[in-house]
């Protein structure tokens, strides 16, 4: 079994859409977790960290249910620039140990 | 400008002969690694190093050396490249606990 897993997709969503990402982690003792977004051929960029209480930024918000060890990502009124793989990371020790998801790819269709 | 420079950014070469990718980073960060990215398989670390002249593997070391001599620099060093290493290689720097900053990715094919 994969360390961190995802939905593979694609999702592919028309404009304004709300979409869920789901992404599980094996490892009970993961610290801290986020999610990363990557463009065609480029370089994973953060699009947020999760915290344990839930965080919202503007039309993203993400999840954490540790019991579960679950991590979600939900985007509302989806637009075309969201277009993009999202990365779901999880950080297992004191900073040193990311472990990266698969990626789920996303296209906004208009 | 905070950034991470990884170079080359496109490296074509044969199997056997030996090649470095540099990363330099800017930022001060502490910590330092490498990556590759695979269809598939995602990104999976080769090589960190939360310090000058402190480096540790990480998932998937085996045919990879890395140096860190300076804090700014931490190239990755193909010894003798073999098909199998033709990846997308990004190199990655962070504050000690904190987000990764990545660099623009270098793509290598080994013939």
């Amino acid at each position: 079994r994969k360390e961190v897993e995802q939905d593979p997709g694609p999702f592919n969503v028309p404009e304004g859409a709300t979409v869920a990402f789901n992404c599980t982690y094996s490892n009970s003792a993961s610290q801290s977790f986020f999610w990363y977004r990557q463009d065609c051929r480029k370089e994973p960029k953060l699009l947020m960290s999760v915290y344990s209480s839930g965080n919202e930024d503007g039309r993203f918000t993400a999840q954490l249910n540790r019991a579960s060890q679950y991590i979600s990502l939900l985007i509302r009124d989806s637009k075309l620039s969201d277009s993009a793989t999202y990365l779901c990371v999880v950080n297992n020790d004191n900073g040193q140990n990311f472990v990266f998801g698969p990626g789920t790819r996303l296209s906004v269709l208009p | 400008e905070a950034q991470v420079t990884q170079n080359p950014r496109y490296l074509i070469t044969v199997t056997g002969k030996k090649l470095t990718v540099t990363c330099s980073q800017n930022m001060n960060h502490e910590y330092m690694s490498w990556y590759r990215q695979d269809p598939g398989l995602g990104l999976r670390q080769i090589y960190y190093s939360m310090n000058v002249e402190v480096t540790d593997k990480g998932d998937v070391p085996e045919g990879y050396k890395v140096s860190r001599k300076e804090k700014r620099n931490f190239p990755l060093i193909l010894e003798s490249p073999s098909p199998n290493q033709t990846s997308l290689y990004f190199c990655a720097s962070s504050p000690h606990i904190g987000e990764l900053f990545f660099g623009e990715g270098s793509r290598l094919t080994v013939l």
